[in-house]
């Protein structure tokens, strides 16, 4: 039962346009929400959180929403260029295993020049 | 600061023999947490450890274990491998009260 979804292996964008990935969850007991960058053979890179009392999170060009509602976050990267392209986890945890993230099945995010 | 390391980043096992990989985290985090990468299961959890003490326990077989030293280093031990434990092995450090978990390159097995 995959507790977090990342519904879209692939994504492409053009340079300089937005790009948005899309994550799901289906835990209500997670509270704090993480994306990660990674390159083949590299570990991931930590980008950006967000925390379930916010619903927005902002840090240069990425911008991380939270509806938790819909349990449903957004990774916006404006603009997209072409070294942003890698795959994109995001990840969730809660407050009783603060550091036992549960990782999507990553987003191929491909920016074409 | 130095980033997470970790050695060795390739190894080769043959089934049945047993693999010790180490971590050294980031100069000042204490914690220290184990994720296994395969193709068909993605990223999953295997521990954490903390001042020494294992205090979080994904989903594993009792043939993966690990621990921790006093200076936060910590090690991941795979016993009799089976073919299925060829993954990308990663080791990530947070600070105490953090929230956010900075990665190593990973270590790279391969079990024949």
């Amino acid at each position: 039962d995959q507790q977090v979804k990342q519904n879209s292996p692939s994504l492409s964008v053009q340079e300089g346009r937005i790009s948005i990935l899309n994550c799901d969850y289906t835990n209500s007991m997670f509270d704090y929400f993480l994306w990660y960058k990674k390159y083949p053979a590299e570990g991931p890179t930590f980008l950006i959180s967000i925390s379930s009392i916010k619903d927005k999170n902002e840090d240069g060009r990425f911008t991380v929403f939270l509806n938790k509602s819909a349990k449903h976050l957004s990774l916006h990267i404006v603009p997209s260029q072409p070294g942003d392209s890698a795959v994109y986890f995001c990840a969730a945890s809660d407050s009783g295993s603060a550091r036992q993230l549960t990782f999507g099945s990553g987003t191929q995010l491909t920016v074409l020049p | 600061k130095a980033g997470v390391t970790q050695t060795p980043r390739y190894l080769i096992k043959t089934r049945g023999q047993q693999v010790t990989l180490s971590c050294s985290p980031i100069s000042g985090h204490r914690s220290v947490s184990w994720y296994q990468q395969t193709p068909g299961q993605g990223l999953q959890f295997l521990f954490e450890y903390f001042s020494e003490t294992q205090r979080n326990k994904g989903n594993f077989p009792g043939r993966f274990s690990g621990r921790q030293f006093s200076n936060s280093r910590s090690e991941m031990n795979v016993s009799t491998l089976e073919l299925g434990d060829s993954a990308l092995y990663l080791c990530a450090s947070s600070l105490a009260r953090g929230n956010e978990q900075f990665f190593g390159p990973g270590t790279r097995l391969t079990v024949l």
